[in-house]
């Protein structure tokens, strides 16, 4: 069966830095989404990965290894409303989206 | 980026009635939409899977005579609830994708649904 793991919550301090796990087992890899969705709103895009290494965006950055079947979501200088959800999403052989269950943030002051 | 937008926001509705939502691609035309739905503290999951002009692609376990879907054009698609009981209750999220290949999945506002 396919399989996506992210840790169900993690905590971190305002101005830290965190790095958000996935790993993924797939019939097949088109690529890797990570979305950020808070509290009863809709996922927002906020990298996408198909080869291996760092992209950084901003205070974002994501991290693919293809052979490992993992990513992380990076993200710097934490802010308070980065308090969500992140969705980690694999596309697999059939171009269909595989999603985890999401890691719940949780920044303190 | 492209926008999709999703129609009500919220709506709350009696038990046995139906409730119609709406999901339209503003500036890009969506050759397939996927409705979600997602429960509290819960990741999304794929309902069904609908390409224009065709009919629905469902998912094991979600009853395609309950979650009526309708992709009449290539920037309009709709989910009807039909007979909406209180377990139905639940968020109702739609995404979009372009005619240009897999691209990144463009997500509507979603939709807050609550039966009484």
């Amino acid at each position: 069966g396919q399989n996506i793991d992210q840790p169900t919550e993690m905590t971190a301090t305002e101005g830290a830095i965190v790095q958000i796990n996935c790993t993924y087992q797939t019939s097949g890899f088109n690529g890797l989404f990570w979305y950020q969705q808070h509290a009863g709103e809709a996922p927002t895009f906020l990298s996408y990965n198909v080869l291996d290494g760092l992209e950084e965006k901003g205070r974002f950055s994501s991290f693919l290894s293809r052979s490992k079947g993992y990513s992380y979501l990076l993200l710097k200088e934490l802010q308070m409303k980065d308090s969500a959800s992140y969705l980690c999403a694999v596309v697999d052989s059939n171009y269909q989206l595989i999603w985890g269950a999401g890691t719940k943030l949780i920044i303190k002051p | 980026g492209a926008v999709v937008s999703q129609h009500p926001s919220w709506v709350i509705c009696k038990s046995g009635t139906s409730v119609k939502i709406e999901c339209r691609s503003l500036d890009f035309q969506a050759t397939t939409m996927f409705w979600y739905r997602q429960f509290p503290k819960q990741s999304l999951m794929l309902m069904a899977t609908s390409n224009e002009g065709s009919k629905a692609t469902y998912e094991q376990g979600v009853e395609k005579d309950k979650f009526l879907i309708n992709h009449a054009s290539l920037t309009l698609s709709t989910l009807t609830v039909t007979s909406a009981h209180p377990e139905d209750s639940s968020f109702y999220i739609c995404s979009a994708r372009g005619l240009q290949g897999y691209t990144e999945a463009f997500f509507g506002q979603g939709t807050r649904l609550t039966v009484v």
